[in-house]
């Protein structure tokens, strides 16, 4: 299986300023057939379902608010919240789909500092 | 709009068999547009696929579970079903459905586009 492991667990970052969280996979999740990455980001707030935030590495879903964006290839990953809101507050979890299982990172832990 | 909504038991004695059932409202879970699937959260660690099933029966299942899980549809009802024999504490987690969409010409990329909000299932005596 592909292991996903983000850094850091946790961070605490001021309303307002950039969050990044780092993800890494054990082997590169880029198709060289098609050049995409099978790279997901997910947001977890409490008590709600998780969101699929990011797909193919960078592509944001439908109604994903655009200071989230998701960039790298292979196998380090980066999801970038350009300008942290109160409602972001939140778990975020990469997944690779490459290979199956598909596996996930321990998930970053995102607070207001 | 797609829900989904996770019911179990909360408590399940170790050795026993789990079972979990994932009701879907405002679509029809014969739809052949997804996958139905479950996953996984122990306590303090991360997200773990268990398997995902096809209204046609066809199914896919984490092989690190797969002699333990059975994942099943119930059309009658727009549910599908967990089952997971000889549970331990490590089978301790939030359970999660969760659904794949189809993608063009048939193609499957195992992300999940729609959560449930999960219920917790504790082992213990």
């Amino acid at each position: 299986d592909i292991v996903m492991t983000q850094s850091p667990d946790s961070l605490a970052v001021s309303l307002g300023e950039r969050a990044t969280i780092s993800c890494k996979s054990s082997q590169s999740v880029l198709y060289s057939s098609n050049n995409k990455n099978y790279l997901a980001w997910y947001q977890h707030k409490p008590g709600q379902p998780p969101q699929l935030l990011i797909s193919w590495a960078s592509t944001r879903e439908s109604g994903v608010p655009d200071r989230f964006s998701g960039s790298g290839s292979g196998t380090d990953f980066t999801l970038t919240i350009s300008s942290l809101q109160a409602e972001d507050v939140a778990v975020y979890s990469c997944q690779q789909y490459y290979s199956t299982p598909p596996t996930f990172g321990q998930g970053t832990k995102v607070e207001i500092k | 709009q797609l829900q989904l909504q996770e019911s179990g038991p909360g408590l399940v004695k170790p050795s026993e068999t789990l079972s979990l059932t994932c009701t879907v409202s405002g679509g029809s879970i014969s739809s052949s547009s997804c996958y139905w699937g479950l996953i996984r959260q122990p306590p303090g660690k991360g997200l773990e696929w268990i398997g995902s099933i096809y209204y046609s029966g066809g199914f896919y299942y984490n092989p690190s579970l797969k002699s333990r899980v059975t994942i099943s549809l119930d059309t009658s009802k727009n549910q599908f079903s967990l089952r997971l024999s000889s549970v331990t504490a490590a089978d301790t987690a939030v359970y999660y459905c969760a659904t794949t969409t189809i993608a063009a010409a048939g193609t499957l990329f195992w992300y999940f586009d729609l959560w449930g909000r999960g219920t917790l299932v504790t082992v213990s005596s």
